[in-house]
């Protein structure tokens, strides 16, 4: 069946500008992640969507950093105001639940350059 | 706070065996997850441990001990094809994942 996939594959903005990147989950995967990838660092988790229960927002970096899910379905993390520190990779993932014994299942990414 | 650390990088030779180690520190433990990840490429699940021991699976193979808060990914029969970054992350008592910085492993003819 269809992976994960997100769009725009690349992205380049100038500074300031405001940003939407988007997320397709594999159909019936209630549970959704973003995280952020700098160039050869490790992932760092910005958001977290179960189902219809209250996002984790823990992960966001400043309030110009917001994400939206409908339903069990898409979803769109929005960068407002970017800033040339908002480059990098940006992953969602997908999994059947939260529950312990589920990996994620990731997209291919959006690579987000900001002049 | 929580934290995972891994090398940053190792080598090794095509046809050898080589062991990537992992310790972590977590709040709560829910399982301890290996991702592979090739240059330019998302994430890729290899394996899941939740119970202390081995998972073997192929050529790779996962280990935990839940007490000494360590995990190891061991490859056997390295392949050109296994140079990548190996991820490991443990789920704590939120189910959160919690991601180690990756080690990034060369392959060597």
């Amino acid at each position: 069946g269809a992976g994960v996939s997100q769009s725009p594959s690349n992205k380049v903005t100038e500074k300031g500008k405001d940003v939407e990147l988007r997320c397709d989950p594999i159909s019936g995967h209630t549970a959704l992640y973003w995280y952020r990838q700098r160039l050869g660092q490790g992932l760092e988790f910005l958001i977290y969507f179960q189902g219809n229960s209250a996002p984790d927002k823990s992960g966001l970096p400043s309030d110009r950093f917001s994400a939206e899910r409908t339903g069990e379905s898409v979803s769109t993390l929005t960068i407002q105001r970017t800033q040339q520190e908002d480059s990098a990779v940006y992953l969602c993932a997908s999994s059947p639940t939260s529950g312990d014994q589920w990996e994620q299942f990731f997209g291919p990414g959006t690579r987000l350059t900001v002049l | 706070g929580q934290n995972i650390d891994q090398p940053t990088e190792m080598t090794a030779t095509e046809g050898a065996i080589v062991q990537i180690n992992c310790t972590y520190q977590t709040s709560g433990f829910n399982g301890l997850f290996w991702y592979q990840q090739h240059a330019g490429e998302a994430p890729t699940f290899l394996s899941y441990n939740v119970l202390d021991g081995l998972e073997e699976k192929g050529r790779f193979s996962s280990f935990l001990s839940r007490s000494k808060g360590y995990s190891y990914l061991l490859l056997k029969e390295l392949q050109m094809k296994d140079s990548a970054s190996y991820l490991c992350a443990v789920k704590d008592s939120n189910y959160q994942l919690i991601w180690g910085a990756g080690t990034k492993l060369i392959i060597k003819p």
